[in-house]
């Protein structure tokens, strides 16, 4: 079964700041896809960032990038140039290759972005 | 396009009513999700379909919860009778090929009374 593990709960940063949130999955498969959503106080879940295992070169959206580490099974994101719209629920989610198309989360890590 | 639509958008009703969540995927999509989301479990599928077809329905909790696809174009999430631990939110989602990105409708906040 595959397993999805944010250990952050919560993190705050200042409003401009760099900040990082950690991610770590467990899968026996070779070629999956993992994602990192979004969900702000009007709970609608955004999609921030896509990545494809099979590719190493790590995806990159705007102010948002991942550092994937495949061998470490490790999928962190990091947003860069912090705003205030950034504050919201953070969820790592990994997707197999294999047939099922579903999701599965990590718990969120509940980020706090301080003016 | 107007995205994955759910209504109703809030559920309010007592224990043992029937209810029935709605879902209109986006247009061309083959994959419809079913997820809930609750504080305790966090984000977990419920059922998903390809073209109109129950693949994956091992999230589903118990009988007391069903779920149909007649056409490409809607979907149901019935609860039959409601119990006050069903209270959550309930998401549909929808994607145009295996491994592409789910996008997902705003969610439908059910509470069990």
């Amino acid at each position: 079964a595959q397993t999805v593990t944010q250990s952050q709960p919560e993190m705050s940063v200042q409003e401009a700041e760099t900040v990082t949130l950690s991610c770590t999955y467990d899968t026996s498969e070779n070629n999956y896809y993992l994602f990192w959503y979004k969900q702000p106080p009007s709970r609608q879940m955004i999609l921030v960032i896509r990545q494809e295992a099979y590719k190493q070169q790590n995806a990159t959206e705007n102010r948002f990038s991942v550092n994937f580490q495949k061998a470490a099974k490790s999928f962190s994101l990091k947003i860069s140039d912090s705003q205030l719209g950034d504050t919201a629920m953070y969820f790592c989610a990994q997707q197999s290759n294999f047939g099922n198309e579903k999701l599965t989360f990590g718990t969120g890590t509940r980020l706090t972005i301080i003016p | 396009d107007a995205g994955v639509i759910q209504s109703p958008r809030h559920e309010v009703t007592e224990m043992g009513q029937e209810v029935t969540l709605r879902c209109k995927p986006i247009s061309g999509h083959d994959y419809l999700f079913w997820y809930r989301q609750t504080m305790m479990r966090g984000l977990e599928l419920l059922i998903y379909f390809n073209n109109n077809v129950p693949i994956d329905d091992s999230g589903m909790p118990e009988d007391r919860f069903s779920a149909k696809m007649p056409n490409a174009s809607f979907s149901t999430l019935k609860i039959q009778p409601s119990e006050p631990r069903d209270s959550a939110v309930y998401f549909c989602a929808s994607n145009d090929r295996a491994g592409e990105t789910q996008y997902f409708g705003p969610g439908t906040r059910l509470l069990v009374l």
